[in-house]
């Protein structure tokens, strides 16, 4: 099955600041990846699909790249509602997996 | 706004098996596919299998031989059942719904969640 780490673990940054988080395929899902936030006892929440493509209400703040095996998720300019957990996904190949999630905390 | 609810005992022991029901509210169950994942306590999301509105299905191979996901589409709920639970199944349950991106599919609703324990 097809590995995904994320990185860092945890991320400690102030509201306003830039957020860059990485998703690294063990081998290519092609563009098939996404992005979901999580927050603590609610449904995580389907941020970026196909690699760069926001979901329906997904603040322009927010923004998907990459393609292969190495992804990334930027948030421009942190609000505070975007304190959570963010994780990746591919479908592209053999059973779904995920990443073991980044968590943006407040400095 | 479709909603997902996720339902069923909080508590199995040891040896038995754990079933859980997702009911699909603010819309029809026909037409999409549907996943149950789980994360363990400290742990990443694991995909559990997916089902279609046909009822056609599509698991997890290191769970596949103790799963089983149902749907009724009359009442806008599906199934899932894991036989011969032990406490490395307690986790936290979520029912999601998939979106077709043009031919390629992402979880777009997700249930809360439900927590279960096995547990003697």
């Amino acid at each position: 099955e097809i590995v995904l780490t994320q990185s860092p673990a945890t991320l400690s940054l102030s509201p306003g600041e830039r957020a860059t988080l990485s998703c690294r395929a063990s081998q290519s899902v092609s563009s098939y990846l996404a992005w979901y936030q999580h927050k603590p006892g609610q449904a995580p929440r389907l941020l970026i699909y196909d690699a760069s493509n926001r979901a329906t209400g997904i603040p322009a703040r927010f923004s998907g790249s990459g393609s292969g095996t190495d992804f990334s998720l930027t948030i421009s300019s942190l609000e505070p509602e975007d304190f959570a957990v963010y994780y990746c996904h591919q479908r592209h190949n053999g059973p779904e997996t995920f990443g073991q999630g980044t968590n943006v905390e407040v400095k | 706004q479709v909603q997902l609810q996720e339902s069923g005992p909080g508590l199995v022991k040891p040896s038995e098996t754990l079933s859980l029901t997702c009911t699909v509210s603010g819309g029809s169950i026909n037409n999409y596919y549907w996943s149950w994942l789980r994360q363990p306590p400290g742990k990443e999301l694991e995909w559990i299998g997916w089902i279609y509105s046909s009822g056609s299905t599509n698991y997890n191979p290191s769970l596949k031989s103790r799963v089983t996901i149902s749907v009724d589409t009359s009442k806008d709920q599906y199934s899932l059942k894991l036989t011969s639970v032990t406490a490395a199944d307690t986790a936290v349950y979520h029912c999601a719904r998939y979106f077709d991106a043009g031919g390629r599919h992402y979880l777009d609703v997700w249930g809360n969640g439900a927590t279960v324990t096995v547990s003697s």
